[in-house]
């Protein structure tokens, strides 16, 4: 199976600044098939990027994805205080999906 | 509108069985895959198993191989999970969720909590 490393497992930050989260692969994704997913604390985690660097519908242009093969990013400009939550990274280009252990981003 | 609605989660004692079921709504289960992942209290979120919605053909993680069963009705557009052999492991939410090809898990239910404990 892929596994998925998120670096750092925390990142404090203020509101404005700007956020890269890292997920590496163990081996290529392919076709880039690498989602990004926002969990906020008692919710239901949410779609935000699929394909690596496309914005899933309803997400705010301030979240942008890139990357392929096995090094990908989020990047979260402009932190709004609603951002400060758990990111995590997932690879749906093998039959067995797997996540990534999340980012925390902390104020 | 785009659904998802588990139930059937609960109080089950170690070495129990229970089943949980997916209702699904605003599309045809026939046209996608279809996935059960679950989160631990306070950990991470670990995909479990995938079912083919069309041939209904399933995938398991080696976590769960042997002792979940994920299984399709497209005539009542419900899919289910049979979890056997529980420990307190196993406690967490368990999300049912569409599974897309091309955009990941696109569309996520409330989730159900599973509990073991005696």
């Amino acid at each position: 199976e892929i596994v998925l490393t998120q670096s750092p497992d925390t990142l404090s930050l203020s509101p404005g600044e700007s956020a890269t989260l890292s997920c590496r692969a163990s081996q290529r994704v392919s076709d880039n098939y690498l989602a990004w997913y926002q969990q906020k604390p008692g919710q239901t985690p949410r779609l935000l990027i699929y394909g690596a660097s496309t914005r899933a519908t309803g997400v705010p242009g301030r979240f942008s994805g890139s990357g392929s093969g096995t090094d990908f990013t989020l990047t979260i400009s402009g932190l709004e205080p609603e951002d400060f939550v758990i990111y995590y990274c997932q690879q749906y280009s093998t039959s067995a999906r797997t996540f990534g252990p999340g980012t925390r981003l902390d104020i | 509108q785009l659904q998802l609605e588990e139930s059937g989660g609960g109080l089950v004692k170690p070495g129990g069985s229970l089943t949980i079921s997916c209702a699904v709504s605003g599309f045809s289960l026939r046209d996608y895959y279809m996935s059960w992942i679950r989160q631990a209290p306070g950990k991470g979120l670990e995909w479990l198993a995938s079912i083919n919605g069309y041939n209904g053909n399933t995938e398991y993680a080696d976590s769960v191989k042997g002792r979940f069963i994920m299984s399709r009705d497209n005539a009542k557009s419900s899919v289910s999970l049979q979890l056997e052999s529980l420990s307190a492991d196993d406690t967490a939410i368990y999300y049912c969720t569409r599974d897309n090809l091309v955009s990941g898990f696109d569309v996520w239910g409330q989730g159900t909590t599973v509990t073991v404990s005696s």
